[in-house]
């Protein structure tokens, strides 16, 4: 049981580059989610998935798109990157529904914009 | 909406000595709490969560945390730490009923420095 991965763990991109973060979870979880994580600012919400083929937009969505395909597959998109996304990417997921669940965190794409 | 202030950026102790991490929650309906701990270089992990009932929460690695509803206060305490606690940890809220009950709203983090 991997639980949530992230590809890829690291990367470093010019300005003006488009790329994929993709993330996986084998927990059959409905929720999916896009966190950033920058110093002194905690988490915040980039994008989130309630189900399958729906998403819906966090805290900071702008200058990024995501997609949910599959269930267990959640993608995030930097169309044109800039400097000010250079941050530590988090995915997590969890049931959804009546009560709370516990996210599931990813082990984070480290991301640097030139 | 709701919002979590964790009142204390930084917390230096020494090993085998009591830490308390403070966090405050506003909101006007009722709500799920959590805390969770990054290690560094490290995702999230869950610590211990508030859902109802006992108002106090007994996690992993002998934290706990009292939720205090009068002073919308959720705290989580330690009685002896360990360098091994080392390490950034949040408090997050959930709405309690209905609506998007399942995403988390997260403090900014404090850092747990354990020195020997």
């Amino acid at each position: 049981n991997a639980g949530v991965t992230q590809t890829p763990k690291f990367q470093v991109l010019k300005t003006g580059q488009s790329m994929t973060l993709q993330c996986a979870q084998d927990m059959n979880h409905n929720s999916m989610y896009w966190y950033r994580q920058d110093p002194g600012m905690g988490l915040r919400l980039i994008y989130y998935s309630a189900s399958e083929g729906t998403t819906d937009k966090g805290e900071v969505p702008d200058g990024y798109n995501v997609s949910r395909l599959k269930k267990q597959n959640f993608l995030l998109g930097l169309e044109s990157a800039a400097p000010s996304q250079t941050s530590v990417y988090f995915c997590a997921s969890s049931y959804s529904g009546r009560g709370a669940y516990e996210q599931y965190f990813g082990p984070g794409t480290r991301l640097t914009v030139t | 909406a709701q919002s979590v202030t964790q009142l204390d950026s930084q917390v230096p102790v020494f090993e085998e000595a009591p830490v308390e991490l403070r966090c405050n929650y506003s909101s006007s309906v009722s709500v799920y709490l959590f805390w969770y701990v990054q290690y560094p270089n490290q995702g999230l992990q869950l610590l211990l969560k508030y859902l109802s009932g006992s108002t106090l929460v007994k996690g992993i690695n002998g934290f706990e945390a009292e939720f205090n509803k009068s002073q919308t206060s959720f705290h989580l305490r330690k009685p002896s730490v360990h360098i091994s606690d080392t390490a950034e940890y949040f408090c997050a809220v959930s709405l309690g009923s209905g609506g998007s009950n399942y995403k988390l709203t997260f403090g900014k983090g404090t850092l747990l420095t354990v020195n020997p």
